[in-house]
């Protein structure tokens, strides 16, 4: 299986603040790689596929970029609504996901 | 527009099955994968394992081979996953998800969730 390691594992940032979240893969997943967005009680959401791809509907603060092993989640200008837990997810093979990030204000 | 409805909250005693189901509507149920993927409470996702509607075919994580059972009724589009032999690991809230264009997860049920308790 491939293995995610997602970092960090908490972060906290005041509104306005670009945030970065990391994920890195135990092998090249050569850009087969989706971001998610959970709010408490809810299911995940589709941030971004394709390692750089935005999903229809998300906002452009949102990106993602990377390759091979390294890859990243960036917050643009975050908002109150931002605050949520994010997920990495490989799907060049069997799919797996990060340990997630939960992202808190400061 | 595509929906995956699951089934309500379970409480079920250590030993016992519980079926959960996934019903889809939205789009032709037999043209897309369903998967399912487990979370344990507050942590992170763990995939089980997809079953192709329109063949039967399943394919499931290792882990979870002897756990899960999945299976579909297409004249209902929905989507089943039996789970055996719980124990208070089992305890945790399943999705039912479908792929967008490739192999990402752009549709996710609401969950359901699974206590297993005397």
């Amino acid at each position: 299986d491939i293995q995610m390691t997602q970092s960090p594992a908490s972060l906290s940032a005041s509104l306005g603040e670009t945030v970065t979240i990391e994920c890195r893969a135990s092998e090249d997943i050569y850009n087969g790689l989706a971001w998610y967005q959970q709010k408490p009680g809810k299911s995940p959401q589709l941030l971004i596929y394709n390692a750089n791809s935005l999903h229809t509907g998300v906002p452009s603060r949102f990106s993602g970029s990377g390759s091979g092993t390294q890859y990243s989640l960036k917050i643009n200008s975050l908002q109150s609504e931002d605050v949520a837990s994010y997920f990495c997810q490989q799907y060049y093979d069997y799919p797996t996901f990060g340990g997630g990030t939960k992202l808190e204000l400061k | 527009q595509v929906n995956l409805l699951q089934s309500r909250a379970a409480l079920v005693k250590p030993g016992a099955s519980v079926k959960l189901s996934c019903k889809a509507s939205g789009y032709t149920f037999t043209d897309y994968y369903i998967h399912w993927v487990k979370q344990s409470h507050g942590k992170s996702l763990e995939w089980i394992g997809y079953i192709n509607p329109n063949s039967g075919y399943t394919n499931y994580n290792e882990k979870f081979k002897s756990k899960a059972t999945l299976t579909v009724d297409k004249s209902t589009n929905t989507a089943y996953m039996e789970l055996s032999r719980l124990t208070s690991e089992d305890s945790a809230t399943y999705y039912c998800t479908r792929v967008g264009d490739e192999d990402w997860f752009a549709y996710w049920g609401q969950g359901t969730l699974v206590t297993v308790s005397s």
